[in-house]
């Protein structure tokens, strides 16, 4: 089956400064890469989302790339604030199996 | 509009005990999905489902987890005889339908077996 694996697991940066998440799967079947924020004791929330048709997507401060021979994806935050620390998620699946696998996830600190 | 909605938001239980945990997904929302999420780990899979029918239950960890759905809304997600491993929090997502189609997550239920 499918694995996910995200690095770093934790990551600190100064405020104004970027960040970047990486992750790599094993499925080459995958075609759906969904990032998730989730602050302490609240719920996933989806940011930003890609498809296997695209190689970049961006939304604001926030943008995902995709390489599919390589079979990684990363996120990027750029001119981070002190509201971007959370722990971030990324996932993937693929058409006919619903189910998302997650990476580990990373603990984004910003310092003022 | 009103997002996923889940109960109890903490559950506390004795070991051996059932419990059962609801989700109602966002209104229209075709598919439902089960995750759990262990202290400073990422999300499991545990079972979705289009409508009322569970095309895959795949990631229910024994016989003692099940689910169902009713009305193509409501679902509950038993576990039977609990276990200190049970222990974790327990997500619900819903779509608006298949293929890839974005999941939005409740707050979950924080379940802690004693």
């Amino acid at each position: 089956g499918e694995n996910v694996e995200q690095h770093p697991s934790t990551l600190s940066v100064q405020e104004g400064d970027s960040a970047v998440i990486k992750c790599t799967y094993s499925d080459s079947a995958s075609n759906y890469f969904p990032w998730y924020k989730q602050e302490l004791g609240k719920r996933p929330q989806l940011i930003i989302d890609i498809r296997s048709n695209v190689g970049e997507k961006k939304d604001q401060r926030i943008a995902v790339t995709l390489n599919k021979t390589a079979k990684h994806f990363s996120l990027h935050i750029t001119e981070t604030q002190p509201e971007d620390s959370a722990v971030y998620f990324c996932a993937a699946t693929k058409q006919g199996a619903q189910k998302l696998v997650f990476g580990q996830g990373t603990r984004l600190t910003i310092n003022p | 509009g009103a997002g996923v909605s889940q109960s109890p938001s903490n559950k506390v239980t004795e070991k051996g005990k059932d419990v059962e945990l609801r989700c109602d997904p966002i209104s229209g929302h075709t598919a439902l999905y089960w995750y759990r999420q262990r202290l400073g780990q990422g999300l499991e899979f545990l079972i979705y489902f289009q409508g009322n029918s569970a095309p895959d239950k795949s990631g229910l960890p024994s016989d003692r987890f099940s689910a169902e759905r009713t009305g193509e809304s409501v679902s509950t997600l038993t576990i039977q005889r609990t276990q200190q491993e049970d222990s974790a929090v327990y997500l619900c997502a819903s779509s608006q339908g298949l293929n890839n189609q974005p999941q939005h997550f409740g707050d979950g239920t924080r379940l802690s077996i004693l």
